[in-house]
């Protein structure tokens, strides 16, 4: 069975730095694309960040300050967020792509960016 | 980055259809036949129900389906169960630079 497992959520302040993890299990991971979206309290799905094999790619709103990356070796999906911003809480999903289309989703971590 | 346009909300009595709409441009759903719906129960994470417009995951009822003309795309569900009460979103493949682009999400309360 897929399982994706996300870990790293927590309080920090404006400006500092979170990672994410995101564990997989169940498939292999290096053949998938993977992705990261966030949903803000009580708003809507906002698509984050995708790698694919060789590329990797930024909604607007995150590029320059967040950094997708994967180990193979571990099975896991990384998101660095460095100089965070209150419009940054969210809770963070990764999911593994299909047929482009997002296909499994993890449980989430929630992050929150506050003084 | 603009989103998908969907209505805010839309309702249903149980045994009846509704349908929710998701306007793009031809850049995003216009442009490719990738899109799809996620239901999303509160507190859960999202759960693919339609992909590729009209394709339907393994395990989700054929009440669901899905179609496109156009610059917008559709979700239908028939039979409405009281379990459908949900938020649904669309998506939609907007090219290597956009690459995705959510609706706003519509909330179906089934009456």
């Amino acid at each position: 069975e897929v399982h994706l497992l996300e870990s790293g959520g927590g309080l920090v302040q404006p400006g500092g730095s979170l990672r994410l993890s995101c564990a997989a299990s169940g498939f292999t991971f290096s053949n998938y694309v993977m992705s990261w979206v966030r949903q803000a309290p009580g708003k809507g799905l906002e698509w984050v960040s995708t790698i694919n094999r060789g590329n990797t790619y930024y909604a607007d709103s995150v590029k320059g300050r967040f950094t997708i990356s994967r180990d193979n070796s571990k099975s896991t999906l990384y998101l660095q967020m460095d100089s965070l911003r209150a419009e940054d809480t969210a809770v963070y999903y990764c999911a593994e792509e299909g047929d482009y289309f997002m296909d499994v989703w993890g449980k989430g971590t929630t992050v929150t960016v506050s003084s | 980055q603009s989103a998908l346009t969907q209505p805010r909300s839309v309702s249903g009595s149980p045994g009846q259809s509704v349908t929710i709409s998701c306007t793009g441009t031809s850049s995003d759903v216009g442009g490719y036949n990738y899109v799809s719906w996620y239901q999303q129960h509160p507190g859960k994470a999202p759960k693919v129900m339609i992909y590729g417009v009209t394709k339907r995951p393994s395990g989700v009822p054929d009440r669901f389906s899905g179609s496109k003309s156009g610059n917008t795309a559709s979700l239908t569900i028939s039979g409405l169960q009281a379990e459908d009460e949900a938020d649904y979103y669309c998506c939609s493949y907007a090219g290597s630079y956009t690459y995705w682009v959510f609706g706003g999400g519509t909330k179906l309360t089934v009456l």
